[in-house]
């Protein structure tokens, strides 16, 4: 089935410990995004990337990296993780950027970071 | 600063009918989405309005109304699948998205 896959599903997570959160298209959409979603809050944008081989800071990129290898993959990493990244995290994608263009969501990874 | 404003809660009854309003300020304007998220699930596409008007899709129907930076998600005939929450999305200037905090809609009998 097409569509976008997020690994994993959730993760219990030391304080201080690197974790990547993996993310898979097969829709060939050239646009990726990640974000998290925290209660009472909007969606928040952490990073994009409007093509392979590119990528932009979102709203609130501190603490996370991003890298577009391939028009498939779209990796986000925590390098040194803290609990306020505890959260749920959606990887999506979109077949451009323009402004007509629905964003396909990942299942979500939930987050705890203890 | 750009916003997107929703009520965060809402209650109605089955086979009823129900109306979620969104108000924006934004750098720009490119279109405003509305998603429907399950709780647990991930958000999924409901509809695209760029122009002022009403756009009907079945059961749905969404409205905008640019000048007012004003949008309404309306929801007919409620069935107890569409108790979610409703995300009210705006793309702004730079064809970013600003995501609405959500309206959790619970459908009673």
């Amino acid at each position: 089935i097409a569509g976008i896959t997020q690994a994993p599903t959730s993760q219990i997570l030391a304080a201080g410990r690197r974790m990547t959160l993996r993310c898979t298209q097969d829709m060939r959409h050239n646009a990726m995004y990640w974000y998290r979603q925290d209660l009472g809050l909007g969606l928040r944008l952490i990073h994009y990337s409007n093509t392979a081989g590119t990528t932009g800071k979102g709203e609130v990129p501190d603490g996370y990296s991003v890298s577009r290898a391939n028009t498939d993959d779209f990796p986000l990493t925590l390098a040194s993780a803290v609990p306020s990244q505890t959260s749920v995290y959606f990887c999506a994608s979109s077949d451009g950027t323009g402004g007509n263009s629905e964003a396909f969501f990942g299942q979500g990874t939930r987050l705890t970071v203890v | 600063g750009q916003n997107i404003d929703q009520p965060t809660e809402m209650t109605a009854t089955e086979g009823a009918i129900v109306q979620i309003n969104c108000t924006y300020q934004t750098s720009g304007f490119n279109g405003l989405f509305w998603y429907q998220q399950h709780a647990g699930e991930a958000p999924t596409f409901l509809s695209y309005n760029v122009l002022d008007g009403l756009e009907e899709k079945g059961r749905f129907s969404s409205f905008l109304s640019r000048s007012k930076g004003y949008s309404y998600l309306l929801l007919k005939e409620l069935q107890m699948k569409d108790s979610a929450s409703y995300l009210c999305a705006c793309m702004d200037s730079n064809y970013q998205l600003i995501w609405g905090a959500g309206t959790k809609l619970i459908i009673k009998p």
